[in-house]
């Protein structure tokens, strides 16, 4: 079945920087678009990233444009999300999750990404 | 852009009795090809969100069919008709037309009375 499995959550001072990785099984992953989604604590889902599948379209929210960098790598099976200059409002549990036909289908367990100091 | 704003914010239940939840979109979602993308996810307490109803009205597999969405345009329901105790947790609503930015609503959270 579907899985993906997200780390390299920690907690990091204001400024810093942090890479998150999801491994995916259970699917051709190299087949799917992917997306990164977060969850501030007690707080509602705020999408944040979007790649293709050859990585040839990627998009980010404007509230990490310019900071966030996602990448893939298709052999690997593995999503990545470079998180830099990171701030207090970037604390969340930060999920990967499949796309397909403009909707999110699974879901990661998340990892948590604390900034504070 | 598009805000996704859901209602009610808290929405107690007695078991066994049908819970409705609103979902209305500030622009149209429906796509310049036919298609609406609104979507519904359920999470339970302590767990990653899980994909109810996809394209307004289409169940995902192994989800009970007490579980129902409907509407157009703008506004949207999902509707339980029996609320059992696994369905406790925040229900969010998402539209996927205004691509490739994903809105989500801000959540209703269902609990028993």
């Amino acid at each position: 079945q579907v899985q993906l499995v997200a780390s390299g959550g920690d907690l990091v001072k204001p400024g810093g920087s942090l890479r998150l990785t999801c491994v995916a099984s259970g699917f051709t992953f190299s087949g799917y678009y992917m997306s990164w989604i977060r969850q501030a604590p007690g707080k509602g889902l705020e999408w944040i990233s979007y790649i293709s599948d050859t990585s040839t379209n990627i998009y980010y929210a404007d509230s990490v444009k310019g900071r966030f960098t996602v990448s893939r790598d298709n052999g690997k099976n593995s999503l990545y999300l470079q998180m830099n200059s990171l701030r207090a409002e970037d604390t969340a549990v930060y999920y990967c999750a499949t796309v397909s036909y403009s909707s999110i289908d699974y879901w990661g367990q998340g990892t948590l990404v604390t900034v504070s100091s | 852009d598009v805000v996704m704003t859901q209602s009610p914010l808290s929405l107690p239940v007695t078991l066994g009795q049908p819970a409705s939840i609103s979902c209305t979109s500030s622009q149209s979602l429906v796509h310049s090809n036919g298609n609406t993308y609104l979507t519904w996810f359920q999470q339970r307490p302590g767990q990653s969100p899980r994909r109810l109803i996809y394209r307004v009205s289409n169940r995902d597999s192994g989800v009970p069919d007490r579980f129902s969405g409907s509407g157009s345009g703008t506004d949207f329901t999902l509707k339980i008709s029996r609320v059992e105790a696994e369905d406790v947790g925040v229900y969010y609503c998402m539209q996927g037309t205004h691509w490739p930015q994903f809105t989500f609503g801000g959540g209703t959270k269902v609990e028993i009375k």
